[in-house]
């Protein structure tokens, strides 16, 4: 089983200010299809997870530039480039060779 | 997208729920579908995946044996059986649409809002 550990575990951000969060993978998330299987949430309180980026780098629809991802084999890095108040929840890091298994979470608070 | 749990509530140890996910607003036999659920105070952990067709099914261990994932595609639901109940399968179980891109087998792209699964005597 792939185990992904993020850091921090939690991040206070001043408004406007970026954010970095970092997950690491024990094994590269890189497939024999040539895709790497690296997926962001943000889950905020008392809401479901909504995904941010797929495979390391893409936006899921709708989700504003701000955030970003990038990264190789088995680390990886999401970035907010402006945190706002919407931007405060839980962050996970989920990867996607079977078992599919999700990073610890990072809180971000303003 | 709309994806809506039900089914949830209260079980004692060793008894049995089943889960129900009523999906709108794509076509749900295009879809391979997915369960995760999260403790309370948690993180979150998959917990199995069927293929449009129900042709491929995937559990994670800890529930290998113990709970059953189906589809019934003319009436867009899934479900979830669930049965030999542990204190530790507690969570709220989220039921949740795999991404088209790629060929993971059930990351989630769209969720429901979840159903609570409490398991306690």
């Amino acid at each position: 089983e792939i185990m992904l550990t993020q850091t921090p575990l939690s991040l206070s951000v001043t408004p406007g200010q970026p954010a970095s969060i970092s997950c690491k993978s024990n094994q590269s998330l890189l497939h024999s299809d040539g895709r790497t299987y690296l997926y962001w949430y943000l889950q905020r309180s008392g809401q479901s997870p909504q995904l941010l980026i797929y495979e390391i780098s893409s936006r899921f629809s709708g989700v504003p530039d701000k955030f970003s991802g990038s990264g190789s084999g088995t680390d990886f890095t999401l970035k907010i480039s402006r945190v706002e108040a919407e931007d405060v929840g839980l962050y996970y890091c989920m990867q996607g060779i079977q078992p599919l298994t999700f990073g610890g979470g990072t809180k971000v608070e303003i | 997208v709309q994806l809506v749990e039900s089914g949830g509530g209260l079980v004692k140890p060793g008894g049995s729920l089943r889960l129900s996910c009523a999906a709108s607003g794509f076509t749900f036999t295009s879809y391979t579908m997915t369960w995760v659920r999260q403790a309370p105070g948690k993180g979150l952990e998959w917990v199995s995946s069927i293929s449009t067709s129900s042709t491929y099914i995937y559990y994670a261990d800890s529930v290998e044996g113990r709970f059953t994932i189906s589809r019934d595609n003319p009436k867009n639901s899934l479900y979830l059986q669930m049965s030999s109940l542990r204190d530790e399968d507690t969570a709220v179980y989220y039921c949740a649409r795999k991404i088209l891109t790629g060929n993971s087998r059930g990351v989630p792209d769209y969720w429901g809002q979840g159903t609570l699964v409490t398991v306690s005597s």
